[in-house]
């Protein structure tokens, strides 16, 4: 069965770089969750889209920014990287239609800036 | 306060052993998640529940909603079940995001 795809899975950059993360929901999933867990802590709730518009905002800084696309995939674009963005950032997808029941996670993508 | 408690914090266990990891909440849910981290990892989904009772090979979660406890069973534990397994719940009261307990550290020691 599909699942919930992110891409890469594991990326390296350099401090003041930028990056984009991708996440590829459930099919028929229309609202996307994205989280960022850093080393040895808990994860943090970041943003989420619902039909392609933002419907919640958790801790995303000002220089990430985050849309929703016509075929629901998500990127999560990170700019001016600093060494504390090095994090696991993970997404999860899911359906009102579903009654909410129903969620996937992917499996995330390891970012680690030096 | 954590809206998701997880116990034991840490577990060790002998090959062999059957293993028990406890979740219990306090919003009201849609659904729980068990979660696998291995170190240096990514996120893989065991189960998803929002009553009764699953089983995939030799894990077992089971979950009662009025008590708003989950427990996640291993049986016959092998050193390759080491890991994080982390509860996560999403409630209605929040856009259904979700809350993440802190996690619990097992290891299966050969």
């Amino acid at each position: 069965a599909a699942g919930v795809i992110q891409s890469p899975r594991h990326l390296i950059k350099e401090k003041r770089e930028t990056a984009t993360l991708k996440c590829y929901p459930i099919p028929r999933h229309d609202t996307v969750y994205w989280y960022q867990q850093g080393p040895g802590q808990d994860p943090q709730f970041l943003i989420s889209f619902y039909e392609k518009m933002q419907s919640d905002k958790g801790s995303i800084p000002d220089r990430f920014s985050a849309q929703q696309f016509s075929d629901y995939h998500s990127e999560l674009n990170m700019s001016s990287l600093e060494l504390g963005d090095s994090a696991l950032y993970f997404c999860a997808s899911s359906s009102p239609q579903t009654g909410n029941t129903e969620a996937f996670f992917g499996q995330g993508t390891r970012l680690t800036v030096v | 306060k954590n809206e998701v408690e997880q116990s034991p914090q840490n577990l060790t266990a002998q090959e062999g052993e059957f293993i028990t990891i406890n979740c219990s909440y306090s919003v009201g849910i849609s659904a729980l998640h068990w979660l696998q981290q291995h170190p240096g990892g990514g996120i893989v989904s065991l189960f998803m529940l929002s009553s009764g009772k699953k089983k995939h090979g030799r894990l077992i979660a089971t979950i009662n909603i009025q008590e708003k406890h989950s427990s996640l069973h291993i049986t016959a534990s092998h050193p390759r079940d080491s890991a994080v397994y982390i509860c996560a719940v999403r409630s209605p009261r929040t856009g259904n995001q979700f809350y993440f307990g802190t996690g619990t550290s097992l290891t299966v020691i050969p």
